[in-house]
């Protein structure tokens, strides 16, 4: 049972432009969102969150939006640059069990010039 | 932000070893957390490693086939008991600074598995 989902394996974009990540969830009782980003042979490093009391939040060229009704959420990167090229990871966490996170499979963004 | 040293980064293990990962955090936390990620799956939690008792294991995820220490609050381990070509995966240590601050959950690079 997939709680976290993020459908699209892998997205290519040209630098400048914007990536557009999504990730969806099916848990209701999930009210905290992170975003984590991997290189190769690194560990996923943490990169932005969101509490569901919010629909947006923002750090420099990174963006968060929440679509609750949806379940949806979605990591905007603008402008894009090759560096963002990794794998991001969506994960979820549970009002009742702040501490066990549940990650989607990963989303590989290619960022070319 | 705390940082995570693990080791071995990768592995060759027969069919029926056991593999014991290390990881050691270079401040003291307050949780630690071992994670698998099979070939195009998501993390996966295995267990919480607690500081002087017994391990918390997720559904799915036995001590006997993954056997956990933590002796004190910067140092864990993960042993894979008994492999199997099945346990091939990349193994995560993770640990909180803060207990229930999600942002502070840092990484270990990651121990990349292959079972023949």
């Amino acid at each position: 049972d997939q709680q976290v989902k993020q459908n699209s394996p892998s997205l290519s974009v040209q630098e400048g432009r914007i990536s557009i990540l999504n990730c969806d969830y099916t848990n209701s009782m999930f009210d905290y969102f992170l975003w984590y980003k991997k290189y190769p042979a690194e560990g996923p490093t943490f990169l932005i969150s969101i509490s569901s009391i919010k629909d947006k939040n923002e750090d420099g060229r990174f963006t968060v939006f929440l679509n609750k009704s949806a379940k949806h959420l979605s990591l905007h990167i603008v402008p894009s640059q090759p560096g963002d090229s990794a794998v991001y990871f969506c994960a979820a966490s549970a009002y009742y069990n702040t501490d066990k996170l549940i990650f989607g499979t990963g989303t590989r963004l290619q960022v070319f010039p | 932000s705390a940082v995570i040293s693990q080791k071995p980064s990768r592995d060759i293990c027969q069919r029926g070893t056991s593999l014991t990962i290390q990881c050691q955090v270079d401040s003291q936390v307050t949780m630690m957390f071992w994670y698998r990620q099979q070939p195009g799956q998501s993390l996966t939690l295995i267990a919480t490693a607690n500081q002087g008792s017994e391990a918390t294991y997720e559904s799915g995820f036995v001590i006997d086939k993954f056997p956990i220490s933590r002796p004190n609050l910067t140092f864990s381990t993960l042993t894979v008991s008994n492999m199997s070509p099945e346990d091939s995966s990349i193994y995560l240590c993770s640990a909180h600074q803060d207990a229930g601050i999600n942002e502070k959950l840092f990484f270990g690079s990651g121990t990349q598995l292959s079972v023949l």
